[in-house]
């Protein structure tokens, strides 16, 4: 299967600074990529849907100035939390997806953020 | 609104006791249904992909089925490393849209 790499697997930052997290595609190109966030034994949400080129899509709730998404290329996406807090600490996860079929989203192996 | 259910929330087996996963969706028009593994602290790993009722796959003593409105994960003589959190999610025809997921079955095996 196609390979997503993000890095890195986890963080541990202090109150009120950025953090970056990146999300590549490496033996594919990928016109969109996908972040979610994850909280302990629950499922994934959705938070924004990344197209190379244009501006990211954010779903309801989620603050576009809080979670800067990036997609320069189409190779890779990055996803910045700004001014983080404790409660941003969160497991995050991005995916890509291959063409048009079997359509699988092929996840990254997600990043752990733990703000202090 | 595209909705998916994971029946049950936890599943306790003894090695070599074969079982059932559920998956119930509702979805305007379905374009594909997949199947994860997640372990703990670990992105979702790609299981399969179902695109159409009556549809069948299989990988090692994992198989795959799909109706009309549910999707069943069958597990034949699980074994210990089969544990894990099963992610069913379901992508609707329309546009580019992202998958939809459920909240998992969290699968322990135990020896």
């Amino acid at each position: 299967g196609a390979v997503v790499s993000q890095h890195p697997s986890w963080v541990i930052c202090k109150s009120g600074t950025s953090v970056k997290i990146e999300c590549r595609s490496l033996d594919f190109q990928a016109t969109t990529m996908f972040w979610y966030r994850q909280f302990p034994k629950q499922s994934l949400m959705l938070m924004a849907t990344s197209n190379e080129g244009s501006k990211a899509t954010y779903e309801q709730g989620v603050e576009k100035d809080k979670f800067l998404i990036n997609h320069a290329s189409l190779t890779l996406s990055t996803l910045t939390v700004t001014s983080a807090h404790p409660e941003d600490s969160s497991f995050y996860i991005c995916s890509a997806r291959v063409g048009q079929r079997p359509f699988g989203a092929f996840f990254g192996q997600g990043t752990r953020l733990t703000v202090v | 609104e595209d909705q998916v259910t994971q029946s049950p929330e936890a599943l306790r087996l003894q090695e070599g006791e074969s079982s059932s996963l559920n998956c119930s969706y509702t979805v305007s028009g379905l374009r594909g249904l997949f199947w994860y593994r997640q372990d703990p602290g670990k992105g979702p790993e790609f299981l399969f992909t179902l695109y159409s009722a009556g549809e069948e796959k299989e990988k090692e003593r994992l198989k795959a089925t799909l109706t009309k409105k549910e999707s069943f994960l069958h597990i034949t003589a699980p074994k210990p490393e089969d544990s894990a959190t099963y992610l069913c999610a379901v992508q609707a025809t329309t546009g580019n849209t992202p998958l939809v997921f459920g909240k998992g079955t969290r699968l322990s095996v135990i020896a």
